[in-house]
């Protein structure tokens, strides 16, 4: 399993895009990476996964460069309600890879 | 569709005492995992299951138990509760068997455990 580096927090304000980079310097050939998003009080929940290039859908955008050492995720236009903790996975869950969560990034948007 | 329901909810325990958390999953997922989260921290993995009848140890597996007897349902059970045990639970369920895309995982609603 490829460690991953965030940072620990940012703050943002509404309508503004925002955009986190997480590192995977370690990633493996088969790995995937996956955000998460997690409220206060809630489980996580999927937002995006890509191998590589770039992959959107109607809630965010994933970056991947061609070396996939970083990935970006990119939050369109933030909103109150965007505040939440992001999480950047990467593994190979074809290969029984455990899901592994970092400390993520606490994500604080400002009205 | 339920998805992922977690039993119970809420529960306060005495040192010592012993109790069982149920995860029961729908949509037919080989994969099952137990987290449990710390105030401020990430999820950390307890333990995990790929498959019925199958389980494998996680990160944080020590005072834990599980079982995956069926398919569906896979229980965390704790035998001698500690204080360090306070914690969230989270349970969450992936489907992964071939595909060329890997696969999101769901989680229930967490378990809030004080163990007191």
């Amino acid at each position: 399993l490829a460690k991953t580096t965030q940072p620990i927090s940012m703050d943002s304000y509404e309508g503004q895009e925002v955009n986190i980079t997480c590192s995977h310097n370690n990633i493996a050939t088969n790995d995937y990476i996956t955000w998460y998003q997690q409220f206060p009080s809630q489980g996580p929940r999927f937002i995006i996964q890509g191998y590589k290039t770039k992959v959107t859908n109607e809630v965010a955008s994933l970056f991947i460069p061609a070396d996939r050492k970083s990935s970006t995720l990119s939050l369109p236009r933030v909103s109150l309600s965007d505040t939440a903790v992001y999480y950047c996975l990467v593994g190979d869950m074809r290969a029984d890879d455990k899901i592994i969560f970092g400390k993520g990034t606490r994500l604080h948007i400002l009205p | 569709n339920a998805g992922v329901t977690q039993t119970p909810k809420f529960r306060v325990l005495k040192t010592g005492q012993s109790m069982t958390l149920l995860c029961a999953q729908d949509m037919n997922h080989e994969y099952m995992y137990w987290y449990r989260q710390d105030p401020g921290m990430g999820l950390r993995l307890i333990h995990y299951s790929v498959g019925e009848g199958t389980t494998a140890k996680g990160e944080v597996p020590d005072g834990y138990n599980v079982s995956r007897l069926k398919k569906q349902n896979f229980l965390l059970g704790l035998e001698s509760a500690a204080p360090s045990q306070t914690s969230v639970y989270f349970c969450a369920s992936s489907y992964s068997m071939g595909g060329y895309m890997n696969t999101e995982a769901f989680f229930g609603q967490g378990t809030r455990l004080t163990v007191v």
